[in-house]
């Protein structure tokens, strides 16, 4: 089986200040692990992958994420957060097909 | 940047009539995909498409449901009859490949209303 979990629907951090969305997935194979994020009313954008290479993944806007296999987590990081990272972002799990996690929205407060 | 293009942005139909949401995928992409997302729920996966045939489909994707890919561009979902329960947004996505490397890239979606 093949599951993904976000533990926190929602996130509201203070402009500048660092960003912490948290997964843990579970999957019988070596899974592709994603994170992608949806602003309103826009499509799903990649803003990164860990495909078995390197375990700290930077992906786009300042974006990053670390795979730890023993902790089966897959957490998404940013030093400093932006007002223009008001979204709902999603971890996704590709072993056994496609699997999304329930999406965390983050807020910034500025 | 080549993107995923879905038209129409928002569809809205009569409960019991057919429906077909296009597609049309990054040009040299050979996996397609369809997802929903009804509001407030999670994205979930609908059917994969390679080689001209369904290749992955959920337990969601019933006789109801059809893809096809009718020319060399366009990727159609077609809902035979709709239900109230259909509303949602549908995303479609297309890939290079499949495997572990497979990146999806999606269209901003078709809002399905089903009145």
């Amino acid at each position: 089986a093949q599951s993904v979990t976000q533990l926190d629907s929602h996130v509201s951090v203070s402009e500048g200040t660092p960003v912490l969305l948290r997964c843990n997935y579970s999957s019988s194979y070596s899974p592709s692990l994603f994170w992608y994020v949806q602003h309103p009313n826009k499509g799903l954008q990649l803003l990164l992958k860990y495909t078995s290479a390197a375990t700290l993944v930077k992906g786009i806007n300042g974006f990053e994420a670390e795979f730890k296999k023993s902790e089966t987590s897959f957490h998404l990081t940013k030093p400093s957060a932006h007002m223009s990272d008001a979204a709902e972002y999603f971890c996704v799990v590709r072993g056994v097909g496609v699997t999304f996690g329930t999406g965390t929205k983050l807020q910034v407060i500025p | 940047e080549p993107e995923v293009t879905q038209t129409p942005s928002h569809q809205v139909t009569q409960m019991g009539q057919e429906v077909i949401l296009r597609c049309v995928p990054i040009s040299n992409h050979l996996y397609f995909y369809w997802y929903r997302q009804i509001l407030g729920q999670k994205v979930e996966f609908l059917v994969s498409f390679y080689n001209n045939e369904i290749s992955e489909k959920s337990e969601i994707f019933d006789d109801q449901f059809s893809v096809e890919r009718p020319d060399g561009s366009n990727f159609t979902l077609k809902i035979r009859s709709t239900k109230l329960e259909d509303s949602a947004m549908y995303f479609c996505a297309s890939s290079e490949a499949r495997g572990n490397v497979n990146i999806q890239y999606f269209g901003a979606g078709t809002r399905l209303s089903v009145l």
